[in-house]
């Protein structure tokens, strides 16, 4: 079967780096997005990587292993307003997206 | 409108009702798709839309009915509802036909609850 996993909740400091984890085991591969929602809202867009490596924009970079079928979210600088869900999507063989249940970051003063 | 627009916000039904949930796009984007997001799971995909005059069964399809009779439209039905599909309902769209490379954006989302 075709699994996302990533940790449930994470909790950080203001002004602190974090780092979410993301690995996947899908039929194919055809690229990893990150998304992420804040509470009672919709999942907003942030990142996508199809090839190895790291995509930096802004306080936000996302890091692709396709290898070792692992991706993370690099929050740097934090701020109150980034404790959101983090939610990681796999696009398969077949170009349907898999979604992982999110990651609850909590940011502490 | 700007982006993706769902209606209602929120609904409470009786269990056994019929329901639509309107999704309207103004992105002229190809590919819509209708998701369910229940507390500790991912997103799970309902139903989608590759383009206009067709659509496709996700991964759970059972107890929903969908149309594309346009561009813009993308209305869910629950045609008899039952409490398990309490839940929250989000509609996305993308600018891509049949390959999900494209990024999804989604609506605000619509709460049901079936008692």
């Amino acid at each position: 079967g075709q699994n996302i996993d990533q940790p449930t909740e994470m909790t950080a400091t203001e002004g602190a780096i974090v780092q979410i984890n993301c690995t996947y085991q899908t039929s194919g591969f055809n690229g990893l997005f990150w998304y992420q929602q804040h509470a009672g809202e919709a999942p907003t867009f942030l990142s996508y990587n199809v090839l190895d490596g790291l995509e930096e924009k802004g306080r936000f970079s996302s890091f692709l292993s396709r290898s070792k079928g692992y991706s993370y979210l690099l929050l740097k600088e934090l701020q109150m307003k980034d404790s959101a869900s983090y939610l990681c999507a796999v696009i398969d063989s077949n170009y349907q997206l898999i979604w992982g249940a999110g990651t609850k970051l909590i940011i502490k003063p | 409108i700007a982006g993706i627009t769902q209606a209602p916000t929120s609904q409470i039904l009786a269990a056994g009702r019929r329901m639509t949930l309107r999704c309207t796009q103004d992105m002229r984007h190809n590919a819509m798709y209708w998701y369910r997001q229940d507390l500790g799971l991912g997103l799970r995909l309902i139903h989608y839309s590759n383009t206009a005059g067709t659509t496709g069964k996700g991964e759970v399809p059972d107890g929903y009915s969908v149309s594309r009779a346009n561009t813009d439209d993308f209305p869910l039905t629950l045609a008899s509802a039952v409490p398990s599909q309490t839940s929250v309902y989000f509609c996305a769209s993308s600018d891509s036909s049949g390959a999900s490379t494209d990024t999804q954006y989604f609506g605000p989302g619509t709460r049901l609850t079936v008692l």
